[in-house]
């Protein structure tokens, strides 16, 4: 079936950029929207952005100035960039693929990973 | 934005109890809801999809209902295996998504 896996550093200084993929696997990246999600020690879920297969995109507006999804078809991958981390960007960060057919929900997610931003 | 709201933030339950988690919106988002299950560790799992629609695979004492700003989550006979974090997510204003604040659900 179908997983996704993300990866990327865990630790990142304040300042620099938080750069995360997330590998699709048991199935095609295509035709699918994707997604990053993430949720901040103690806090709730924040969705972050998404991305098309074929690369169009859409970002929070608390974030968009930061943010950049790329996809890459032939590795059956997409990453996220985010831009000048402060302490508040510390959160586990997961990868999903978005339903958008039937109900605009994330049907697939990864199990997450934890990025720290601290010098 | 559209923010959600859920109640309880946290709920003690015993195996076999029937137990409802709501959810409400601030604004009207029609039937664009999904709650979502989350264990320690693990990827969330989607459990309901617009609002009512139970996803493929998830046992049948799950169900939602409602519309517009009210929603439910219930869980007919709690098992074992159901105590986790539940999050309701709004996609009424598409492509902005929201979600609740969770509702920890503990064993009594």
């Amino acid at each position: 079936q179908v997983q996704l896996q993300e990866s990327g550093p865990g630790l990142v200084k304040p300042s620099e950029t938080l750069s995360l993929t997330c590998t699709v696997s048991g199935g095609s990246i295509s035709s699918y929207y994707w997604s990053w999600i993430r949720q901040s020690p103690g806090k709730g879920l924040e969705w972050i952005g998404f991305i098309y297969y074929i690369g169009s995109t859409n970002y929070n507006p608390s974030l968009k100035s930061r943010v950049t999804i790329s996809v890459d078809t032939s590795k059956n991958q997409f990453s996220l960039r985010l831009r000048s981390v402060t302490a508040a960007d510390t959160a586990v960060y997961y990868c999903a693929r978005v339903e958008m057919a039937t109900g605009r929900y994330f049907d697939l997610w990864g199990r997450g990973t934890l990025v720290t931003v601290s010098s | 934005d559209i923010q959600m709201t859920q109640s309880p933030s946290s709920v003690s339950a015993s195996v076999g109890d029937r137990v409802t988690i709501t959810c409400r919106a601030s604004q009207g988002i029609s039937s664009w809801l999904a709650w979502y299950q989350h264990k320690p560790g693990k990827a969330p799992r989607v459990l309901i999809y617009a609002a009512s629609s139970l996803q493929s695979g998830v046992p049948s004492r799950f169900s939602g209902s409602g519309s517009g700003t009210d929603f439910t989550l219930t869980i007919s006979s709690l098992q074992p295996e159901d105590f986790a974090t539940y999050y309701c997510q709004q996609a009424n204003s598409f492509p902005m998504y929201t979600f609740g604040q969770g509702t920890k659900l503990e064993i009594k």
